[in-house]
């Protein structure tokens, strides 16, 4: 069916070191999978999307990585700041469309 | 521009009463989507419509929700016979489905506590 899994639900890391955020997706004909940030209390943000057809995707201090062999795409994030503390959720197309799934969000803190 | 809006912005109502929640979506976006968030949870995908064709309503929870979208601009989600466990956040997004991006633009929300 459609799903997507994604890993840790809570993560705290040091400011300045990095952090990694997982998913992984069902549906073999996913074609786009954007990841959003939720700061408490406001709307989800599109911080970074890739596409099947690119393996990794980088946009300063944030990158995605995509292996879609084995479904699975992930965040990373590199000096990891204060304000980067938020809930990050992944999401994938399914049926070849523009249907878009979320998985079920991951809370990062940065530590002080 | 003018970014997507929902209306109500809070809305309190009654056990057993019907609700109905509204969402205007950026001009030009074919694509509008309504999703659940319960209070520390996920985005539960609810309804998506695309352009005219029939809307996918696989994510509808029960019989008690429905959506409706005139054209390719405002929609509505009702919700009838209001149960506790409807209390959430309701969240509406658009997007431009065509073309290079499927970037989703979400609402403010429309957060519905049922008593």
């Amino acid at each position: 069916g459609e799903n997507v899994e994604q890993h840790p639900s809570t993560l705290s890391v040091q400011e300045g070191d990095s952090a990694v955020i997982k998913c992984t997706y069902s549906d073999s004909a996913s074609n786009y999978f954007p990841w959003y940030k939720q700061e408490l209390g406001k709307r989800p943000q599109l911080i970074i999307d890739i596409r099947s057809n690119v393996g990794e995707k980088k946009d300063q201090r944030i990158a995605v990585t995509l292996n879609k062999t084995a479904k699975h795409f992930s965040l990373h994030i590199t000096e990891t700041q204060p304000e980067d503390s938020a809930v990050y959720f992944c999401a994938a197309t399914y049926s070849s469309a523009s249907k878009i799934i979320f998985g079920s969000g991951t809370r990062l803190s940065i530590r002080p | 521009g003018a970014g997507v809006s929902q209306s109500p912005s809070n809305k309190v109502t009654e056990k057993g009463k019907d609700v109905e929640l509204r969402c205007d979506p950026i001009s030009g976006h074919t694509a509008l989507y309504w999703y659940r968030q319960r209070l520390g949870q996920g985005l539960e995908f609810l309804i998506y419509f695309q352009g005219n064709s029939a809307p996918d309503k696989s994510g509808l929870p029960s019989d008690r929700f429905s959506a409706e979208r005139t054209g390719e601009s405002v929609s509505t989600l009702t919700i009838q016979r209001t149960q506790q466990e409807d209390s959430a956040v309701y969240l509406c997004a658009s997007s431009l489905s065509f073309g290079q991006t499927y970037e989703q633009y979400f609402g403010p929300g429309t957060r519905l506590t049922v008593t």
